[in-house]
């Protein structure tokens, strides 16, 4: 079973809308969590860090059920520039630095 | 401005060369990554280092190599490169303490033909 699952998409949404993408991690004892962004034939960077009550950051909301080890993120009144891969990130739960493990990631394109 | 580059960024190699792609970072972390994207993967780690002198095996390390002589500086080698190893990849760093953000580098595309 992969540590971290993602549905792959693709997102098709018009702008303006409202879209959510879901995430499922398979270590029960992960401790940290994130959404990475990733553009086309470019790096991976971090969008934000999803902390356990919840957060958010202007369009973009994190959610973290660890009940369920379920993570989400929703982008409201999206635009062009939103247009990317998201990769969802899940620590093991180990210490040290090699410890993250990546999704697959979620396509996403939103539409004039 | 603090940065991780990598070179080149695209290369194209016969079956069986040796290939070394280079990565460099100048925030003085100590923690340093490679990893290789393919379609239908994650991002999967093939070596990283803590810091000088220190390599360690990744989940996907066999037929690459790291060496760590410098804090700034972990070049990643394909012994012998095969088909199977075309891929991007990718470079990260870290600091040595706190958080868990990694850096990338602009990755490398590489085609073994």
């Amino acid at each position: 079973r992969k540590e971290v699952e993602q549905d792959p998409g693709p997102f098709n949404v018009p702008e303006g809308a409202t879209v959510a993408f879901n995430c499922t991690y398979s270590n029960s004892a992960s401790q940290s969590f994130f959404w990475y962004r990733q553009d086309c034939r470019k790096e991976p960077k971090l969008l934000m860090s999803v902390y356990s009550s919840g957060n958010e950051d202007g369009r973009f909301t994190a959610q973290l059920n660890r009940a369920s080890q379920y993570i989400s993120l929703l982008i409201r009144d999206s635009k062009l520039s939103d247009s990317a891969t998201y990769l969802c990130v899940v620590n093991n739960g180990l210490t040290g630095a090699n410890n993250l493990f990546f999704g697959t990631g979620t396509r996403l394109t939103v539409i004039p | 401005d603090a940065e991780i580059t990598q070179s080149p960024r695209h290369k194209i190699t016969e079956t069986g060369r040796q290939v070394t792609l280079a990565c460099h970072q100048t925030w003085n972390h100590n923690n340093m990554f490679w990893y290789r994207q393919d379609l239908g993967h994650g991002l999967r780690l093939i070596h990283y280092s803590y810091g000088v002198q220190d390599t360690n095996k990744g989940e996907v390390s066999d037929g690459y190599s790291v060496s760590r002589s410098n804090t700034e500086d972990l070049p990643l080698t394909l012994e012998s490169a095969a088909s199977s190893q075309t891929s991007v990849y990718f470079c990260a760093s870290r600091p040595g303490t706190g958080g868990h953000e990694q850096y990338f580098g602009p990755g490398t595309r590489l085609t073994v033909t």
